[in-house]
């Protein structure tokens, strides 16, 4: 199974709204709506921030948002923060019988 | 409160072998399928093996197919990772996660396995 692919960086001034993608094949991304997003800061642990393409789990700030066209998903984060700068994970369900698969990782700079 | 701890990292040498176990507490640990998530030092995650609430089925990436074997004991509510013939390759921070359809709700702190000779 290919990752998904993300741009490597990102970046936005506080308070822009920033999107990070995830393009994948019709065999993940695009075949279900089990699309995630993790935020993950240097030496922890990844923690979930939108799950099944535009959910968020309780206690993730509304400025985070998930959508999909496609086989790309995306993750907007509005109104930037400095808190916000970490790396950013897509994944996606793949079948009942594989693994599932992560993208590549976005860096989010908050200038 | 949701909880997974992991244990039985360390260093090693080429072909070593080596066991993670993942313990769970704060939930029904029988009602989830378990995954190992990997993550070499700076690069990304990266899925490893997973396995069925019942122990039946189980999944592994090509990479260390034939090599791990995940198991879990829902008695002790601990998941497994029996690591074999490890490679340098293999070095990595490895995660244990309690899965629903592809989402990790839950992520244990990692433990750092270094396969260095």
């Amino acid at each position: 199974q290919s990752a998904l692919t993300q741009p490597p960086s990102a970046s936005g001034s506080p308070g822009q709204s920033v999107t990070i993608s995830c393009t994948g094949t019709s065999r993940d991304v695009g075949g279900y709506n089990y699309v995630s997003w993790y935020q993950q800061y240097p030496g922890k642990a990844p923690k979930l921030m939108i799950y099944e393409v535009n959910k968020r789990p309780s206690g993730v700030p509304d400025r985070f948002s998930g959508s999909k066209s496609g086989n790309t998903a995306s993750l907007t984060v509005s109104g930037l923060q400095a808190e916000d700068e970490a790396d950013y994970y897509c994944s996606s369900y793949t079948g009942s019988n594989n693994l599932g698969v992560f993208g590549g990782g976005t860096k989010l700079t908050v200038l | 409160e949701v909880q997974l701890v992991e244990s039985g990292g360390g260093l090693l040498q080429p072909g070593g072998s080596l066991r993670l176990s993942c313990a769970a507490s704060g939930f029904t640990f029988s009602d989830y399928w378990m995954h190992w998530v990997r993550q070499a030092p700076g690069k990304g995650l990266v899925w490893v093996s997973r396995i069925s609430t019942d122990g039946t089925t189980t999944a592994y990436a090509d990479s260390v197919k034939g090599r791990f074997t995940i198991s879990r004991d829902n008695t002790k509510n601990t998941l497994y990772l029996q690591m074999n013939s490890l490679r340098a390759e293999d070095t990595a921070v490895y995660y244990c996660a309690r899965v629903k359809t592809g989402t990790i709700f839950t992520w244990g702190q990692g433990t750092l396995v270094t396969v260095s000779s």
